[in-house]
């Protein structure tokens, strides 16, 4: 079993929708979780960091689930520039660890 | 420079040749990453240094795959011999320390293709 699991897609969506993704992981050492956001060919870049208490960031949230092992993001009102891959990311190690998921795809349609 | 910077950015090389990729991380920045990612693939941790030394070496998938830091800087990564399955792109990555929640910052990463 991979130590962070997300569903691959890819999830097309209308602008304006409301999307989720959910990732798992397996390794309950994990410390600390953020999302990364990767366009085509391009570098993952960081979206923002998860915190069980939720974090919010304008139309995007964050949510942790320590109990159930699992990383939610909710994107609202999709954008056409939403389109790219969404990589869950958990770290071990003190921090020295960051293991990626394979990523969710997301294409946000006219 | 403003950003991590790798070279070269794109390498076609012959099965069998060795090649050496070079990461420049962010001015400051103690902790180097590097991570492989295949065509389609999700990213896959090779190895990590803080400073010049790699406490995790762990993700190097063979000896023919080696990494060095010198002057707590510029790192480069070799690979020996290659094969056509080591064609992928090598990011690089770091951090301003290993702590958690340091923010690592990727560069564009090497695109090497064995033919």
């Amino acid at each position: 079993r991979k130590e962070v699991e997300q569903d691959p897609g890819p999830f097309n969506v209308p602008e304006g929708a409301t999307v989720a993704f959910n990732c798992t992981y397996s390794n309950s050492a994990s410390q600390s979780f953020f999302w990364y956001r990767q366009d085509c060919r391009k570098e993952p870049k960081l979206l923002m960091s998860v915190y069980s208490s939720g974090n919010e960031d304008g139309r995007f949230t964050a949510q942790l689930n320590r109990a159930s092992q699992y990383i939610s993001l909710l994107i609202r009102d999709s954008k056409l520039s939403d389109s790219a891959t969404y990589l869950c990311v958990g770290v071990t190690g003190g921090g020295n660890k960051l293991t990626f998921g394979t990523g969710t795809q997301l294409k946000v349609e006219l | 420079g403003a950003g991590v910077s790798q070279s070269p950015s794109n390498k076609v090389t012959e099965k069998g040749k060795d090649v050496e990729l070079r990461c420049d991380p962010i001015s400051g920045h103690t902790a180097l990453y590097w991570y492989r990612q295949s065509l389609g693939q999700g990213l896959e941790f090779l190895i990590y240094f803080q400073g010049n030394s790699a406490p995790d070496k762990s993700g190097l998938p063979s000896d023919r795959f080696s990494a060095e830091r010198t002057g707590g800087s510029v790192s480069t990564l070799t690979i020996q011999r290659t094969q056509q399955e080591d064609s992928a792109v090598y990011l690089c990555a770091s951090s301003i320390s290993s702590g958690l929640g340091n923010t690592i910052y990727f560069g564009e990463g090497s695109w090497l293709t064995v033919v």
